[in-house]
């Protein structure tokens, strides 16, 4: 099968906190790929996860704010760290199963961060 | 750098109406392209792709043409229903690259 599980689904954050979005699934894939999607607009990469090596980040995204581990091929986690009101957004993990298909992304139901 | 271009919403149509969703890409190379939907509610959900110029993907009676000529890929309905009502995004893939990179989006309301 080809699940993508995120934990959580939502969460209600205080300004200058820090919270860990967990992106687990059900079979091996090479890289998961972490989304931003802000209010009303579109999805941004943030960052590719490899199991073994540093992630690679976009343009605009850098690792202290969005710190991530990919400790194995089934699980990732994305931080947002020292959050303010602008982090709010959906977070997405997205991942290319090889049982769907080659250069397909399935994507997770996202993480629904609000930062009062 | 690469970038996707869709016509704004929302888009608000009556149902059994013709749907045409506007989609242009800026790339190097030949990209492959998707459409993607969001149902209210729920997570992102592939549509449809094509991966070379005049290839056509098709899904739930969608239909998009990859335009080479004119760097198109425009999402179309003959008859569109309620339950198509959703925020559709184009989006393109690069050759030898996994990522991404999406449109704005349009909303799509469909009306009984």
């Amino acid at each position: 099968s080809a699940v993508i599980s995120q934990k959580p689904s939502r969460d209600i954050c205080q300004r200058g906190t820090s919270l860990t979005i967990q992106c687990q699934v059900d079979s091996q894939v090479t890289m998961m790929f972490w989304y931003r999607q802000q209010p009303g607009q579109s999805l941004t990469l943030i960052a590719t996860a490899n199991q073994g090596s540093e992630a690679t980040y976009e343009s605009g995204f850098v690792i202290d704010k969005f710190p991530i581990s990919r400790p194995n091929l089934t699980f990732s986690t994305l931080t947002v760290s020292n959050m303010s009101p602008e982090d709010s957004s959906i977070y997405l993990c997205s991942v290319e199963f090889p049982s769907i298909g080659a250069n397909v992304l399935t994507f997770g139901a996202g993480s629904r961060l609000t930062v009062l | 750098g690469d970038s996707v271009t869709q016509m704004e919403g929302p888009v608000t149509l009556s149902e059994e109406a013709f749907l045409t969703i506007n989609c242009t890409y800026t790339a190097t190379g030949y990209p492959s392209l998707f459409w993607y939907v969001q149902y209210p509610g729920e997570g992102l959900q592939l549509l449809l792709k094509a991966t070379k110029a005049d290839d056509k993907g098709s899904n739930k009676g969608f239909e998009a043409t990859y335009r080479k000529e004119t760097t198109s890929f425009h999402l179309e309905k003959g008859s569109v229903q309620v339950s198509d009502s959703a925020v559709y995004f184009c989006a393109l893939q690069k050759r030898g690259r996994r990522a991404l990179t999406f449109g704005s989006g349009t909303r799509l309301q469909v009306q009984p």
